[in-house]
Formats: structure tokens, sequence, C-alpha cells
């Protein structure tokens, strides 16, 4: 069964410092992995996404992720912080699903950044 | 394009009542997800609609509810509400069919905000 585990329930950075937000997941076949950000009072906006291809994967606002199956993470990183990135951040998971139709995201619990100046 | 929008933004019940809750996708878009977010459970699945079809079920009990008429608008219905159903509702359209490309992203609304008194 699919599941994801984020370390850190909060963090906190000073603004220009590195970001460095830790996904692990399990999955049983190659994953889709994906990263969400969510402000205060709204919905989910997509940060980037993991399906074949480059491991590296550059998102928005300067967000990346990296892919690595031998340790069954997709850390998220940015290179300098920025008072506008405080917020929650959740890492997510679905998996190909060979004739069903379970194309449902896992989410992780989530890791909210702080980013004091 | 407008993105998804989900009506009311914010709801207050009484325990033992129903509530419906609406969601318009971003145009062209077939798939509807639904997602329960609470402090304590996180981000959990509810179910997906594609082209008037429920494709797939998260672990919810039978008060729980969803349809999607033909313009694939959705709405979601809890009968019979308990406290424990105060949430965020977050509902995120898809333009492909989930359950066979899981690797889509989903796009989410603002949500409802549901609070049972």
């Amino acid at each position: 069964a699919q599941s994801v585990t984020q370390l850190g329930s909060h963090v906190s950075v000073s603004e220009g410092a590195l970001v460095l937000l830790r996904c692990n997941y399990s999955s049983s076949v190659p994953p889709y992995l994906f990263w969400y950000v969510q402000y205060p009072n709204q919905g989910l906006q997509l940060l980037l996404k993991y399906t074949t291809g480059a491991t590296l994967v550059k998102g928005i606002n300067g967000f990346e992720a990296e892919f690595k199956k031998s340790e069954t993470s997709f850390h998220l990183t940015k290179p300098s912080a920025h008072m506008s990135d405080a917020a929650e951040y959740f890492c997510a998971v679905s998996e190909e699903n060979y004739g069903g139709s379970q194309g449902n995201l896992i989410f992780g619990k989530g890791t909210k950044l702080s980013v004091k100046p | 394009k407008a993105g998804v929008t989900q009506t009311p933004r914010y709801l207050i019940k009484t325990r033992g009542q129903q509530v419906t809750l609406s969601c318009s996708p971003i145009s062209g878009h077939r798939s509807v997800s639904w997602y329960q977010q609470t402090p304590g459970q996180g981000l959990q699945f509810l179910f997906e609609y594609f082209s008037e079809t429920q494709r797939n079920k998260g672990n919810f009990p039978g008060r729980f509810s969803g349809r999607q008429f033909s313009n694939s608008r959705s709405e979601m219905n809890v009968s019979t509400l308990e406290l424990g159903d105060s949430a965020l509702y977050l509902c995120a359209s898809s333009p492909r069919d989930r359950g066979r490309w899981p690797g889509h992203e989903q796009y989410f609304g603002p949500g409802t905000r549901l609070t049972v008194t």
C-alpha cells in the first residue's frame, strides 16, 4: 500500500537560508510524486511533480525536488528562502494501476515552513 | 481559464443536519476528486468522478456521497452530520481520467470550510 512520510511537522529557516523539506514514500510500483503548497485559508497549489525521466524536477517559485528510488525519497529544496515561502507543504504519491481505477493522491501529514527575517 | 470554484466557502451546520457542497471544475476538465482536510487526519481522499461515473472511493462511511453532472460540475453530500465532520473539503479537477492517468496533476479549489456544532 502507498504511504507518504514527511519528516518534521514544523521547519523554521532564516530568510536567505536553504529550505529542505523531507518526504519519503512507500510504493509497490513506480510512483508518481507531487509537492503541493497551501497558504492559509486557501486550497493546494502544485509546486512540481515527478512522473518519469529526469529525476531532478524543477517547479515554480524556485523549488526543486529529486527523486531517489534507492532511498524512496522525494525531498523538496529551495536554495534561498523568502518570507513569502511561509506556508504548509504537502508531499503526495499516486501509482500506476494497471487495469485498475485508482488514481487518488495519498498525502503526507504536511510540513509547516516558517521563515524568520 | 478560471480555476476550480467551490461554493459555499464557509458553512455552519448543526449535528444531525445534512449538507451539500458544490464544485465547478476548470473548463474542459472531466475528472473531479474530493478530499477532506482535518488537523488530526490530514488530507484524506473521499471520491473521484469521471464522466459522471464514480471511479474510486475512499474509506468514508456511507453518509458521504457525491455525484457528477453532465457539465462535469460535482456535488458532495453529507447526511446526518457529526461533530467530526467539521473540516475543510477540497475539490480538485484534472483534465484526464486519473484512474488511467494517475500522473496527471490535480488542480485544487479554495475549499469549503464546514463547521458542525
